[in-house]
């Protein structure tokens, strides 16, 4: 169970827009719809994003939104706020009944 | 108000056992599948465990099989993780979650805030 692949690290200006992206195979990514995105803030929870590779849940602002090609997904935040600074993490449900994470992107805010 | 809160965190010497409990609020517990997540001091997300609604499916991390033990009494809301044979590398923040699916694992909407569990010696 390798944990899916996201850069380190993505900033941009209030206003921009931004793009992470998770790298998997096709055991994970590749293979299921069920991939999401969770926000973490220092000290708390993680929070759902997107699920089901471009689905918001209700509640999650409209400048959240997902895609996926082949075995990479893509998280991207437009119109970047402030508040949008913090850790965000892809997951797939994988085969042999197993989940996985991504290793993980903290977004800057410049 | 829909919640989960973990308990049973604590300090514990490398090779012993730790039992974690999740009591779940505001919902049907017995209608979703549960999970056991963990993040590592400064580190990411890893996934722990899974069980459906009647356990009658459920997973573990290569890390932790063999070793962590995830079940669930549904009469009670609640959820448990046996942890035994503990390592310095198994400490973590430790948080109980919500499924949307029942007989699957979907996504994670309902997060409890962790319990926190330190190998030492």
């Amino acid at each position: 169970q390798s944990a899916l692949t996201q850069p380190a690290s993505v900033s941009g200006s209030p206003g921009q827009s931004i793009t992470i992206s998770c790298t998997g195979t096709t055991n994970d990514v590749g293979g299921y719809k069920f991939v999401s995105w969770y926000q973490q803030h220092p000290g708390k929870a993680p929070q759902v994003m997107i699920y089901d590779v471009s689905r918001r849940p209700s509640g999650v602002s409209n400048r959240f939104s997902g895609s996926k090609s082949g075995n990479t997904a893509s998280l991207t935040i437009s119109g970047l706020q402030a508040e949008d600074e913090a850790d965000y993490y892809c997951s797939s449900y994988t085969t042999r009944n197993t989940y996985v994470f991504g290793t993980g992107t903290k977004v800057t805010v410049l | 108000e829909v919640q989960l809160v973990e308990s049973g965190g604590g300090l514990v010497q490398p090779g012993r056992s730790l039992r974690l409990s999740c009591v779940a609020s505001g919902f049907t517990f017995d209608n979703y599948a549960v999970h056991w997540v963990r993040q590592a001091p400064g580190k990411g997300l890893e996934w722990v465990s899974s069980a459906t609604w009647n356990s009658g499916t459920i997973g573990y991390a290569d890390s932790v099989k063999g070793r962590f033990t995830i079940s669930r009494d549904n009469a009670r809301n609640s959820l448990y993780l046996q942890m035994n044979s503990l390592r310095a590398e198994d400490t973590a923040v430790y948080y109980c979650s919500k499924d949307t699916g029942r007989s699957g694992w979907w996504y994670m909407d309902v997060w409890g805030k962790g319990t926190t569990v330190t190998v030492s010696s």
